[in-house]
């Protein structure tokens, strides 16, 4: 099993959809989630960065950690074209792997007009 | 302010060459860590670097590869005798010091191909 699992997609939606994406994990020690948007042959940009369990909003975007079922969320409201993009979750738990990453391998979004 | 740099962009090398990649952090950054992005795979971590440290190299192959992180320059990450299964994006990121580690700014990534 994977520490970190996130469906791949392809997902597809009309213009001012509201876009919900989606990470399970195995590993209880995570604390600090994050969520990064990549851009075809470019670097990962980060979106957001959550920490515990709880909600965390900015601009479009809502991010949501629910620790006790070990899965979190990135909602998009008002979805555009410049969204489409692969969103790729992202955890840590500061533990003996200080400073690691463990990505999912990242749901492609597409935003059509 | 400059964002992390990466050079080259695209590298290309024949099986059994070396490749050297290398890493500027975003100033103020003295914190580097290089993933590595197979193609439709999410990335996955190679190495944690600080300056003239290396602190977790757990997800690096034990045999070819090898990071660096001088006093001074970039940091290195160079893969010794390429085989083709090494052809991937790879990315570096920094950190700055004092805060959640977790919080990393990742370059443009390097595309090695190995023919």
């Amino acid at each position: 099993q994977k520490e970190v699992e996130q469906d791949p997609g392809p997902l597809s939606v009309p213009e001012g959809a509201i876009v919900s994406l989606n990470c399970t994990y195995s590993n209880s020690a995570f604390q600090y989630f994050m969520w990064y948007r990549q851009y075809s042959r470019k670097g990962p940009e980060l979106l957001m960065y959550t920490y515990s369990s709880g909600n965390k909003e900015d601009g479009r975007f809502t991010a949501q950690v629910d620790k006790s079922s070990k899965y979190i969320s990135l909602f998009i409201r008002d979805s555009q074209p410049s969204d489409s993009a692969t969103y790729l979750c992202a955890m840590s738990d500061r533990g003996s792997t200080l400073g690691r990453l463990y990505f999912g391998r990242g749901t492609q979004l597409t935003v059509w007009p | 302010n400059a964002g992390v740099m990466q050079n080259p962009r695209h590298l290309v090398r024949r099986r059994g060459q070396e490749a050297r990649l290398r890493c500027s952090p975003m100033k103020g950054h003295s914190h580097v860590y290089w993933y590595r992005q197979l193609p439709e795979e999410g990335l996955k971590f190679m190495v944690y670097l600080q300056k003239e440290n290396i602190i977790d190299e757990s997800g690096m192959p034990k045999e070819r590869f090898s990071a660096e992180f001088p006093k001074e320059g970039p940091s290195i990450l160079r893969i010794q005798q390429v085989v083709r299964g090494d052809s991937a994006a790879y990315f570096c990121a920094s950190s700055p010091p004092g805060t959640a580690p977790s919080e990393q700014f990742f370059g443009p990534g390097t595309r090695l191909t190995v023919l």
